[in-house]
């Protein structure tokens, strides 16, 4: 069974442009998150998903990340324009759902974007 | 709101020598406790959990974890550290939210 699965591995741009991350969960699993790890620091959340609805996007820093998940399938999380203190690793994570807290969720590798 | 302290950047410890990662939390209720281990290039792999019952859970690789309620603790040990062990540990707590909250991260380095 394939896990989560990211793309691209790795994203350099410059700043003021457009990226575009994609998240590809388990199938079946109706939760997926999004977060983020700058440098040395706490992976910190984004947002959360339940099938195509937002349920959490508490963690969203500002209006210039858009993310979308379409037809409660693969995500997408999109930055526009794109600032130096956008750059980190963007994890994407899925899980089944469940009433309880105590199912673990699966992660994919990570997007390393790096805005110069 | 829930948080996760990981108090040490980096642990080094040599090759045969028990292992401790340390993690404190702080939550409404019940905790559920994670550890995640992350190699280079590498995503996030789950390693163990706590949920209920018995305090010492048992993960893979050989690792553990002891949940100590009193000290709202939840500490990763191996008896016999590997030099593969070298890796990113993260810490995570959840509460009441179904979000998970991370700590920031401590780098293990097992020397030969």
């Amino acid at each position: 069974e394939a896990g989560v699965t990211q793309f691209p591995s790795h994203s350099v741009i410059e700043k003021g442009q457009t990226v575009t991350l994609r998240c590809d969960p388990i199938s079946g699993h109706d939760n997926l998150y999004w977060y983020r790890r700058v440098m040395g620091k706490e992976i910190k959340f984004l947002l959360h998903f339940v099938k195509e609805s937002k349920q959490d996007e508490s963690g969203m820093p500002n209006n210039r990340f858009l993310a979308e998940r379409t037809g409660g399938t693969y995500s997408t999380l999109k930055v526009q324009p794109a600032e130096l203190e956008d750059s980190g690793v963007y994890f994407c994570a899925s899980s089944p759902l469940a009433t309880t807290g105590n199912t673990e969720a699966f992660f994919g590798q990570g997007t390393r974007l790096t805005v110069v | 709101a829930q948080s996760v302290a990981q108090p040490e950047d980096q642990v080094n410890v040599a090759e045969g020598n028990p292992l401790t990662v340390k993690c404190t939390y702080s939550v409404s209720g019940n905790p559920y406790l994670f550890w995640y281990v992350q190699y280079p290039n590498r995503g996030l792999q789950f390693l163990l959990k706590y949920i209920t019952g018995d305090n010492l859970v048992k993960g893979s690789y050989g690792f553990e974890a002891e949940f100590n309620k009193s000290q709202t603790s939840f500490h990763l040990k191996k008896p016999s550290a590997l030099v593969s062990d070298s890796a990113l540990y993260f810490c995570a707590v959840r509460g009441g939210s179904y979000i998970p909250t991370f700590g920031r991260g401590t780098s293990l380095i097992v020397h030969p």
